[in-house]
């Protein structure tokens, strides 16, 4: 079955541009995440949704970055005039969720943002 | 200081050989633990989950010490496939997020 879908996959934008990025999870699933890995550093974690829900948003690093899933399925994280420092790649998971054992997370391929 | 501290490497390891190395969590409250695997320039996966026991997959194996705070990955008959990255990985009690170490990259030479 279909995985995890990220687009674009490759975003350059200049320094002060408006960006958004899309993910389309796996079908069904219930939880949706929102990771940046800068390049050499594993993934941090930025935002989760349950369904429509953002129930944490504790890891977006400023109020440019914003993040929605209006109506549970797909996601768009939006980062509003860019910086450098926002250069990184963007990774979307999205899992089942199944009480009382781990929901493998799955991740899509990601959108690799250069700001220039 | 990290949550989730690895050693970068890389681990020049011969084909065939055994390689292991550790990392260390600071967040004494977390409940699950996992090995990812990241190639370049691809997506995380899930290796294997790691439990108090210890276990085993294969040519791998990993083991969890709750009072030292570490995980482990052994990886025994290293294959030229088994170079990548890999991710530690914890998570808390409460929610789901995941967080990461920065990687260990492992190298497998002929």
């Amino acid at each position: 079955g279909a995985g995890v879908s990220q687009s674009p996959r490759y975003k350059v934008a200049k320094r002060g541009q408006d960006v958004a990025l899309r993910c389309d999870p796996i079908s069904g699933h219930v939880s949706l995440f929102w990771y940046q890995q800068a390049l050499g550093q594993g993934p941090e974690f930025l935002t989760y949704f349950q369904n429509e829900a953002q129930l944490d948003k504790s890891g977006l690093p400023s109020d440019r970055f914003f993040a929605e899933r209006p109506e549970g399925s797909v996601s768009t994280l939006k980062i509003q005039r860019t910086q450098q420092e926002d250069s990184a790649v963007y990774l979307c998971a999205s899992s089942t969720i199944l009480r009382g054992v781990y929901n493998e997370q799955f991740f899509g391929p990601g959108t690799r943002l250069t700001v220039l | 200081r990290k949550e989730v501290e690895q050693d970068p490497g890389p681990f020049n390891v011969p084909e065939g050989a055994t390689v292991a190395f550790n990392c260390t969590y600071s967040n004494s409250a977390s409940q699950s633990f996992f090995w990812y695997r990241q190639d370049c320039r691809k997506e995380p996966k899930l290796l294997m989950s790691v439990y108090s026991s210890g276990n085993e997959d294969g040519r791998f194996t990993a083991q969890l010490n709750r009072a030292s705070q570490y995980i482990s990955l052994l990886i025994r008959d290293s294959k030229l496939s088994d170079s990548a990255t890999y991710l530690c990985v914890v998570m808390a009690a409460a929610g789901n997020k995941l967080t990461f170490g920065g990687g260990t990259r492992v190298l497998v030479k002929p």
